[in-house]
């Protein structure tokens, strides 16, 4: 059974780092296309950044050069390092599992919450 | 960059169809996904590649695309579909890949 944990969220001031897991279980990171997407209180969906079985990266322009995508093979985990975090950052972030034959997200974490304030 | 266009809203009689529509330029030639998010979920996968269902999902969910528009029909609605669906698509035309969500619609069932 596929199965995503994220875990590392929490209260944290503008301009302070944090990072973010996923663990998995149920299938080999490094051999899929692994993905961080975000969801401000109460509004939609929007991707963060993409790591490639490959080991390519890409990223949203809004967090381009502040986050950092990566994985542990040994730990079969996926992770996003966040520093410079703004308010504008505050968000449930999920990591997801996404099929590279035409970009969907098959399997989704439970989501862990990010909070930027003062 | 690639922008995808939902209705905020829509709303359906328990029984009858709700289409939910999707506009991109041109979004026919792309592969469009679905997600369908209660409060307090994550998303669910319901439909990929315009039309496909994921194991688990009932076939009362169907998508269709041409054109500038996709839509997400789902038949014979029942109270517990009552949630946010989102559409996506993913621009991997260029160097600079990303992936794009709709800005979801919510469906009541009245």
């Amino acid at each position: 059974e596929v199965q995503l944990v994220e875990s590392g969220g929490g209260l944290v001031q503008p301009g302070g780092s944090l990072r973010l897991s996923c663990a998995a279980s149920g299938f080999t990171v490094s051999s899929n296309y692994m993905s961080w997407v975000r969801q401000a209180p109460g509004k939609g969906l929007e991707w963060v950044s993409v790591i490639y079985s490959g080991g390519s990266t890409y990223y949203a322009d809004s967090v381009k050069g502040r986050f950092t995508i990566s994985r542990d093979n040994s730990k079969n985990t996926l992770y996003l390092q966040m520093n410079s975090l703004r308010a504008e950052d505050t968000a449930v972030y999920y990591c997801a599992r996404t099929y590279d034959s035409s970009g969907y997200y098959g399997y989704w974490g439970q989501g862990t919450l990010v909070t930027v304030s003062s | 960059s690639y922008v995808l266009t939902q209705p905020p809203s829509v709303s359906v009689a328990p029984g009858q169809t709700a289409r939910i529509t999707c506009g991109g330029n041109n979004i026919g030639s792309k592969s469009v996904h679905w997600y369908q998010q209660k409060p307090g979920q994550a998303p669910v996968l319901v439909v990929y590649d315009d039309s496909d269902r994921p194991s688990g999902i009932p076939e009362r969910f169907s998508g269709s695309n041409s054109g500038n528009t996709a839509t997400l029909t789902i038949s014979r609605v029942e109270a517990g579909d009552e949630a946010d669906y989102y559409c996506q698509v993913w621009d991997s035309s260029s160097d600079h890949r990303s992936w794009v969500f709709g800005g979801g619609t919510k469906l009541t069932v009245l």
